[in-house]
């Protein structure tokens, strides 16, 4: 069965702390994996990848697939309040169906 | 010019009454989804439509039904409901349904009473 898990759970970290948040997957026949921000409302999109060691990037936020070992991470440089969500990743194999992970709650404090 | 808007935005009801919430996007994607999220931010498919074909049918009570008038809408039926069916639910669209990128509406919170 098609699996994703999110790491950590949740992190509290200090505005301009960097931080890094990790996805592992499972899936049958791997076609993308997708980063979502979601606040108080509708998850936002981030990033799509499906290409290991090509790094996608938006301005502090940047994120890179390593298909051999079945991971994404993602990257939050200077963080800022405004960067308190919870983020989610998602992975899309065979079924074409998009597996969530429970997402990591970021909390950033001033 | 919202691109995915969800009708209503919160919906309180009793158990055994029948509701729907409505969907529009205009992006001009072909696909359009259902999702639900529980109380503990699981979000997880239930059915998705191609171009008003039913390409995602996830196991779901069949007390849920959706229907696609055209591209650009999915609505989502729901029969005699139930205190388990108290969740967030999100439309979402993509153009193609293999593993693009999806837009997600503002979401619509059902509490059933």
């Amino acid at each position: 069965e098609d699996k994703v898990v999110q790491s950590p759970l949740s992190l509290v970290v200090h505005e301009g702390d960097t931080v890094t948040l990790n996805c592992s997957y499972e899936v049958t026949n791997f076609r993308s994996l997708l980063w979502y921000k979601q606040e108080k409302k509708a998850p936002t999109f981030l990033f799509m990848l499906t290409s290991s060691g090509i790094e996608k990037k938006s301005g502090r936020l940047s994120s890179i697939l390593d298909k051999k070992e079945l991971f994404s991470i993602l990257n939050i440089t200077a963080t800022q309040t405004g960067d308190s969500a919870v983020y989610l990743c998602a992975v899309c194999g065979a079924t074409n169906k998009l597996i969530f992970g429970t997402g990591t709650l970021l909390a950033v404090q001033p | 010019d919202t691109a995915v808007s969800q009708t209503p935005k919160y919906l309180v009801t009793q158990m055994g009454n029948d509701k729907s919430i409505k969907c529009e996007q205009n992006l001009g994607h072909d696909t359009m989804y259902w999702y639900k999220q529980d109380s503990k931010k699981f979000l997880k498919i239930m059915f998705s439509y191609n171009n008003k074909e039913l390409i995602i049918n996830e196991t779901v009570p069949n007390r849920f039904s959706p229907k696609s008038p055209d591209k650009a809408h999915l609505n989502l039926h729901i029969n005699s409901l139930e205190l388990g069916d108290s969740a967030v639910y999100f439309c979402a669209s993509s153009q193609g349904y293999a593993g693009n990128e999806q837009y997600f509406g503002p979401g619509t919170r059902l509490t059933v009473t």
